[in-house]
Formats: C-alpha cells, sequence, structure tokens
C-alpha cells in the first residue's frame, strides 16, 4: 500500500526546536516531501528528501532514513508564525501524484 | 508572475446539482494536479495531468467525478450529480515534473459545499 503516517498535533514554545516525525509505507515509494499549509491556505513545498540523510533549508531540516522507512521535519527558532499545518507527502511509482499524511497541526506558544 | 489560480472561491450547490471547477496553472508548467481536502484531513488525490499522456485517474472516487485539460493548459473538474460527502476544499496544483523532486504549486482551493 502506500500510506504516511504522522502524529495529527504538537505543541511548542517559541524560541524551540520541534520535530515532526513521518513513517511510510515503503512499496513504490521514491522520496519524501514536506509541506506547510496555514489555516485557510494553499499547500507550499518545504522541502525534499530523495536520498538519506540531512537537508538544511534556513531554519527547516529534513531528514530521511529509507532503511527505517522514515522521516522528520525539524524546525529551528520557532517563531509564532510556524503554526500551522505540515504534511509529509511522497511521490510513488514514478508517478507524479503525491500521497499525503494526515497533517500535524504544529501550534507555537509564547 | 502569477501563481495557480481557481474558480470559484466558493462554490454552494443543491444536492444532484452539477458543478464544474476550474484551474488556471502556472504557464509552462506540464504538470497539473487536482486534489481533495475534507476539513482537517489531508489531501486525497484525485487526477494528474502530464502532458500529452493520458491522465492519472486513479484517485477520482466515482463516476460522476471527471476532469479535463484543454490544451496543456487550463483544467476543469467536473461533479455530477453532487451529494453530501462531495463537500471539500478542491485543490489544483501544477509543477513542471522535472524528476521526483517535483515542487508542486497550489491554488488557492474552491469550497464546495453542497446542502
Amino acid at each position: 500500500g502506500q500510506s504516511l503516517e504522522q502524529p495529527s498535533e504538537v505543541t511548542a514554545v517559541e524560541g524551540a526546536i520541534v520535530q515532526i516525525n513521518c513513517t511510510y509505507q515503503t512499496s513504490g515509494f521514491y522520496g519524501l516531501s514536506w509541506y506547510q499549509q496555514h489555516d485557510g491556505g494553499a499547500p507550499t513545498f518545504l522541502s525534499y528528501n530523495a536520498l538519506d540523510g540531512l537537508e538544511e533549508t534556513g531554519r527547516f531540516s529534513s531528514f530521511l532514513s529509507r532503511s527505517d522507512s522514515y522521516g522528520y521535519l525539524l524546525l529551528q527558532e520557532l517563531q509564532m508564525k510556524d503554526s500551522a499545518s505540515y504534511f509529509c507527502a511522497g511521490p510513488y511509482n514514478q508517478g507524479g501524484k503525491l500521497i499525503f499524511g494526515q497533517g500535524t497541526e504544529l501550534s507555537v506558544k509564547p | 508572475g502569477a501563481g495557480v489560480s481557481q474558480s470559484p472561491s466558493n462554490k454552494v450547490t443543491e444536492k444532484g446539482k452539477d458543478v464544474e471547477l476550474r484551474c488556471d496553472p502556472i504557464s509552462g508548467h506540464t504538470a497539473l494536479y487536482w486534489y481533495r481536502q475534507s476539513l482537517g484531513q489531508g489531501l486525497e488525490f484525485l487526477i494528474y495531468f502530464q502532458g500529452n499522456s493520458a491522465p492519472d485517474k486513479s484517485g477520482l472516487p466515482s463516476d460522476r467525478f471527471s476532469a479535463e485539460r484543454t490544451g496543456g493548459s487550463v483544467s476543469t473538474l467536473t461533479i455530477q450529480r453532487t451529494q453530501q460527502e462531495d463537500s471539500a476544499v478542491y485543490l489544483c496544483a501544477s509543477s513542471l515534473r522535472t524528476g521526483h523532486r517535483d515542487e508542486q504549486f497550489f491554488g488557492p482551493g474552491t469550497r464546495l459545499t453542497v446542502l
């Protein structure tokens, strides 16, 4: 099958570091994408991991371990504006469609 | 430049009516996708167009749903005989489809409410 699992919600304080985990089913899996969606807004692309290891983009980093069928998004120096839903998603079977996880709602508290 | 646009932004219809949702992708993007998102849920893939290839319709939930893409650009998603469970936000995305690192650009969505 093709599915991705992630926690439904995470809470953290401003300035802290938070990690959002994602596990996936491996059949046909090609890589792991992360999207951010603010309430009422459109999803926006954050990162993509094709290979194992860490990809860093500013305050955001994303990690993939194919052997563990696991990845995570790491957000550092949290800001109030980071409060949003974060989705992991995978392209499968060389196709263009993305299979999305159910999303993790991140709440950043002062 | 202009992003992905969708119209209408909101649509309220009665059960049993047909609706058409429109998507204008980013110019030059060869790939176009339709997803739907129910309240508080993830995105559910519906259909994918890539260039002149046959579309991937594997996500369409029933034969009441259909989509077309004219001239490799604008796309229309049609839902016939709407049901209350069709109520959701319908999102369109486009991309350059240059590989697996396929950054998809999403439109603002059409919120469909079926009464």
